[in-house]
């Protein structure tokens, strides 16, 4: 079965240093992976895609096939990025196209 | 313009009840996906509507059931309510189908069985 692990439900990182959320998946196609973000009291939203290979509020991921990982960094953390963050990779297949979702992580950051 | 709107945004109902939630998405969206969101299980994806087709479906049981209109529109409706159906649900629209460009989700309905 398709799967993506988040191993972290809770990540607090001091402002200023570096923040790498976890993300592995397991799938037999070939991936196509996400990040999105909730912060509070806003609506779930959509921080990148490995296909795009941009950096989203300095945040950066990179597809790393060998390793079956996706892991979202950035390297100086701020404040305003604490959020919940969704891992999510797109399934493919006849009538089964679907994002499939971590459970998740949130990140504090301490002042 | 306007984002994803889901109503309505809380309801209590107990069990064997029917619900039904609506969602509407952003204009020219043809495609709304439906999510459960619990604690433990996280976002667990229900079905996708396109173009009034049900294109992909979920591991979720026969009393899960959706439909979309010509204007886009969706409902999810769930019979025979249990106790489990507590959650969080949430649509999300897009321009294409099966996930393949961004999703915009709305505010969710939270859903409480008695």
């Amino acid at each position: 079965a398709q799967r993506v692990t988040q191993p972290e439900k809770l990540l607090s990182v001091f402002k200023g240093a570096p923040v790498e959320l976890k993300c592995n998946y397991s799938y037999s196609g070939s991936p196509e992976l996400f990040w999105y973000v909730q912060y509070s009291r806003q609506r779930l939203q959509l921080l990148l895609r490995h296909i795009s290979r941009e950096s989203i509020k300095g945040f950066t991921a990179d597809l790393n096939k060998g390793e079956t990982s996706f892991h979202l960094k950035k390297p100086f953390a701020q404040e305003e990025d604490s959020a919940m963050y969704y891992c999510a990779l797109r399934e493919t297949g006849f009538g089964n196209e679907k994002l499939t979702f971590g459970t998740g992580t949130r990140l504090t950051i301490i002042p | 313009k306007a984002g994803v709107t889901q109503t309505p945004r809380y309801l209590i109902k107990t069990r064997g009840q029917q619900v039904t939630l609506s969602c509407s998405p952003i204009s020219g969206h043809r495609s709304v996906s439906w999510y459960q969101q619990t604690p433990g299980q996280g976002l667990q994806f229900l079905f996708e509507y396109f173009s009034e087709t049900q294109r992909n479906k979920g591991n979720f049981p026969g009393r899960f059931s959706g439909r979309q209109f010509s204007n886009s529109r969706s409902e999810m409706n769930v019979s025979t309510l249990e106790l489990g159906d507590s959650a969080l649900y949430l649509c999300a629209s897009s321009t294409t189908s099966g996930g393949t460009n961004e999703q915009f989700f709305g505010p969710g309905t939270r859903l409480t069985v008695l």
